[in-house]
């Protein structure tokens, strides 16, 4: 079975400072994992991927996560914090063998104060 | 063209009425996908389609009905719907259903059954 936590429902953060939003997975096989942003009444937009190359891995709008296997942990990271940023953040893991079936994290509310 | 279109953006109707939810993309991507959203929860996958074909149907009730004419449409009818299913729902679209591909998502359409 494979699953994905993350840990916090809700981050506040003040403009300027950074973003740690947290993941952490559970999978019997190499997982593929990803980081999905949406925005208020909007779809999804991919933030950044992990497949099994560099374990850190840097993505769109100055994020990025880091892949450790010993800690099954794919955290997403940003230096400062834009209010832009605000929106809800999803970690999402693929089993390699399964047929694109993307399993979402319960997400991560991001609220940025000026 | 990078981008998923579904129409209608947003749709109420009775419980005894039949209407269709469209999504298309013209990426040359093979594989597409039905997620329900509800209210403050993550995508739940609903439907996947292979080479316009059915791949996995996740134990959707029968008064969702999806169907894939092309390989760039793929439309969800709807009969007989109840209230709770009053949600936002996706489409997506990947190269393949390979876990190295990721999904791009459309703006989603926003359904109340009265």
């Amino acid at each position: 079975a494979q699953s994905v936590t993350q840990l916090d429902s809700h981050v506040s953060v003040s403009e300027g400072t950074p973003v740690l939003l947290r993941c952490n997975y559970s999978s019997s096989y190499s997982p593929s994992l990803f980081w999905y942003v949406q925005h208020p009444n909007k779809g999804l937009q991919l933030l950044l991927k992990y497949t099994s190359a560099a374990t850190l891995v840097k993505g769109i709008n100055g994020f990025e996560a880091e892949f450790k296997k010993s800690e099954t942990s794919f955290h997403l990271t940003k230096p400062s914090a834009h209010m832009s940023d605000a929106a809800e953040y999803f970690c999402v893991v693929i089993l390699k063998y399964n047929n694109n079936d993307m399993r979402f994290g319960a997400g991560t509310r991001l609220t940025v104060k000026p | 063209d990078t981008e998923v279109t579904q129409t209608p953006k947003h749709l109420v109707m009775g419980m005894t009425n039949k209407k269709s939810l469209k999504c298309e993309q013209h990426m040359g991507h093979r594989a597409m996908y039905w997620y329900k959203q509800k209210a403050k929860k993550p995508p739940e996958l609903m439907f996947v389609y292979s080479y316009e074909k059915l791949s996995i149907n996740e134990s959707v009730p029968s008064r969702f009905s999806p169907e894939c004419p092309n390989s760039s449409l793929l439309n969800l009818h709807l009969h007989a719907l109840q209230p709770e299913d009053s949600a936002l729902y996706l489409c997506a679209s990947s190269q393949g259903t390979s876990a190295y591909n990721e999904q791009f998502f459309g703006p989603g359409t926003r359904l109340t059954v009265l």
